[in-house]
C-alpha cells in the first residue's frame, strides 16, 4: 500500500498562475483533509472532506477551492496564486468513523513556491 | 488565535538523556490529543496519542502525561537517540473535522 501520494512534490508558479494539487489514499478512508505548513504555525487545516461528495471550509479556505473526486482523491485548486500561498501542503487521510479525533495518515507534501 | 501553544521552538539534548515538550491549550472541548513526528522532506507520522480520561500514556521510549485541569499535556522522550532528531507537532482536537496543531519543536539529539 503506498498510503496516501501527492503530485506534484514541487513546484515554482508566477503570481496570478493556477494550479492543482494532486492527492490519492489507497487505504479507502472516509475523510481527507488540505493542511498548509508554515514555519512558526504549525499546520493549519484550509480544507476537509468528511466523506465522498462532501467538501466543508476549514480554517485557511480563502484563494482555494477543492474537488472530491472519488473516495480515493481529492485535489487542491489555487485559481490566481498569490506569493502568500507559499507553503508546503499536505493531505492527510482518516477513517472517520469515531466522533472525537482519529490518527490522520499525512502525505510527503508539496512544496510551492509562488515567485 | 493559536488553539495550542508548544513550547519549547527547539531543544538541543545530549543521547541518552530526556527530551521534554509542553503544550497548552485553550478549549477545554478538546478529546484527542496527539504527538506527531515529522522528520525532514517527509509528512508528519502519528507517534503517540491520549484521550483526557487518563493522565499518562507510555509506549517504548515515549510518554504523554496530562494534566486537565491545568489543560496541558506533555511529551517525554526517554533515553534520546540521534534517530529521534525531528520535528515534534502537538495537536488537540474534538472532532474528526477541527484538529489544532502547536507551531512544532526542533529536537536535536547530540552524540
Amino acid at each position: 500500500n503506498a498510503g496516501v501520494t501527492q503530485t506534484p512534490k514541487f513546484q515554482v508558479l508566477k503570481t496570478g498562475q493556477s494550479m492543482t494539487l494532486q492527492c490519492a489514499q489507497d487505504m479507502n478512508h472516509n475523510s481527507m483533509y488540505w493542511y498548509r505548513q508554515d514555519p512558526g504555525m504549525g499546520l493549519r487545516l484550509i480544507y476537509y472532506s468528511a466523506s465522498e461528495g462532501t467538501t466543508d471550509k476549514g480554517e485557511v479556505p480563502n484563494g482555494y477551492n477543492v474537488s472530491r473526486l472519488n473516495k480515493r482523491e481529492f485535489s487542491l485548486r489555487l485559481e490566481s496564486a498569490a506569493p502568500s500561498q507559499t507553503s508546503v501542503y499536505f493531505c492527510a487521510s482518516t477513517w472517520g468513523v469515531s466522533r472525537g479525533g482519529e490518527t490522520q495518515y499525512f502525505g510527503p507534501g508539496t512544496r510551492l513556491l509562488v515567485l | 488565535q493559536q488553539q495550542v501553544k508548544q513550547s519549547p521552538q527547539s531543544l538541543i539534548v545530549q543521547k541518552g538523556g530526556i527530551s521534554i515538550i509542553n503544550c497548552a491549550y485553550e478549549n477545554t472541548a478538546f478529546d484527542y490529543f496527539p504527538w506527531y513526528q515529522q522528520f525532514p522532506g517527509k509528512g508528519p507520522a502519528l507517534l503517540i496519542a491520549i484521550r483526557p480520561d487518563v493522565s499518562e500514556k507510555k509506549e517504548g521510549r515515549f510518554t504523554i502525561s496530562f494534566n486537565k485541569s491545568a489543560k496541558q499535556f506533555s511529551l517525554h522522550i526517554m533515553d534520546s537517540q540521534p534517530g529521534d532528531s525531528a520535528t515534534y507537532f502537538c495537536a488537540a482536537s474534538r472532532s474528526q473535522n477541527d484538529m489544532r496543531f502547536g507551531a512544532g519543536t526542533r529536537l536535536t539529539v547530540k552524540p
